[in-house]
C-alpha cells in the first residue's frame, strides 16, 4: 500500500488559518472514516491531534479541526500560534484484503 | 500517569536479531490494541504492525516491509508489548515507537506514544 500524499510544506502567519491536505485512494482515506492526524515536534514523539476524521482528543485545542471529502482528508489549524510549528502526519486504515495503517509523508508547518 | 516506555534498541549487524520491549503503565493494558511505528533518520512515520486485544484474540497485522521477519507479541500479565525483529536489514534502521490505540476497537488513533528506542543496523 502506497503512502498517503501530503504537501511537503505549509506556512502561515500568527492568527491565520492553514489547511493541510492528505490524499489517498478509495482503499484507504476514501473507504474508511478512520483518518488520524499527528503533530511531531523535532526530537519528540508524535501527538494525536485528530482521530476518526474529525474528532479531537481531550486536551487538543479546538483550533485544530479535521474533515474529509472523497479520497482527500484535511487538517485545518486556525488562529496559528508559534507552538503549532511542527511536522504533521495523516494516517488511515487501508487495505481491502490485508489490514494495514498507512501514513502520509508529512508536512512541515512553518509559522512565519 | 499513562505511560509507555520502550527498551531494547541498539546496534546490530545485517541479518541479526533484536527484541524490543514496551512497558505500559497507568491504564488497563489488556483493553487496548497496540501498535509499533518506526521513523528512519530524517524520514516520516511508518507503521510496522499491530496486536489486537484479548477480546479480539490478540490477532496481529504487519506492514508488507516487515512481514515474515518481525513478530509482535504481548503479555497482558506484565503490561508489556514486544517486537521481535529477525533478518534485520540496513533499511530497518529507525527510531521505533510503541503506541496505544485510544479506543478498544482499534479505530481511535494512537493516543499514547513512548519516547522511542533507536535501532541501528550496520556492519
Amino acid at each position: 500500500q502506497s503512502a498517503l500524499t501530503q504537501p511537503p510544506s505549509a506556512s502561515g502567519s500568527p492568527g491565520q488559518s492553514v489547511t493541510i491536505s492528505c490524499t489517498g485512494t478509495s482503499s484507504d482515506v476514501g473507504g474508511y472514516n478512520y483518518v488520524s492526524w499527528y503533530q511531531q515536534h523535532p526530537g519528540k514523539a508524535p501527538k494525536l491531534m485528530i482521530y476518526e476524521v474529525s474528532k479531537r482528543p481531550s486536551g487538543v485545542p479546538d483550533r485544530f479541526s479535521g474533515s474529509k471529502s472523497g479520497n482527500t482528508a484535511s487538517l485545518t489549524v486556525s488562529g496559528l500560534q508559534a507552538e503549532d510549528e511542527a511536522d504533521y502526519y495523516c494516517s488511515s486504515y487501508a487495505g481491502s484484503n490485508n489490514f494495514e495503517v498507512v501514513f502520509g509523508g508529512g508536512t512541515k508547518l512553518t509559522v512565519l | 500517569e499513562v505511560q509507555l516506555v520502550e527498551s531494547g534498541g541498539g546496534l546490530v549487524q545485517p541479518g541479526g536479531s533484536l527484541r524490543l520491549s514496551c512497558a505500559a503503565s497507568g491504564f488497563t493494558f489488556s483493553d487496548h490494541y497496540m501498535d509499533w511505528v518506526r521513523q528512519a533518520p530524517g524520514k516520516g512515520l511508518e507503521w510496522v504492525g499491530r496486536t489486537r486485544n484479548k477480546a479480539n484474540s490478540y490477532t496481529t497485522e504487519y506492514a508488507a516491509s516487515v512481514k515474515g521477519r518481525f513478530t509482535i507479541s504481548r503479555d497482558d500479565s506484565k503490561n508489556s508489548l514486544y517486537l521481535q525483529m529477525n533478518s534485520l536489514k540496513t533499511e530497518d534502521t529507525a527510531v521505533y515507537y510503541c503506541a496505544r490505540d485510544g479506543g478498544i476497537t482499534g479505530t481511535s488513533g494512537m493516543d499514547v506514544w513512548g519516547q522511542g528506542t533507536t535501532v541501528t543496523v550496520s556492519s
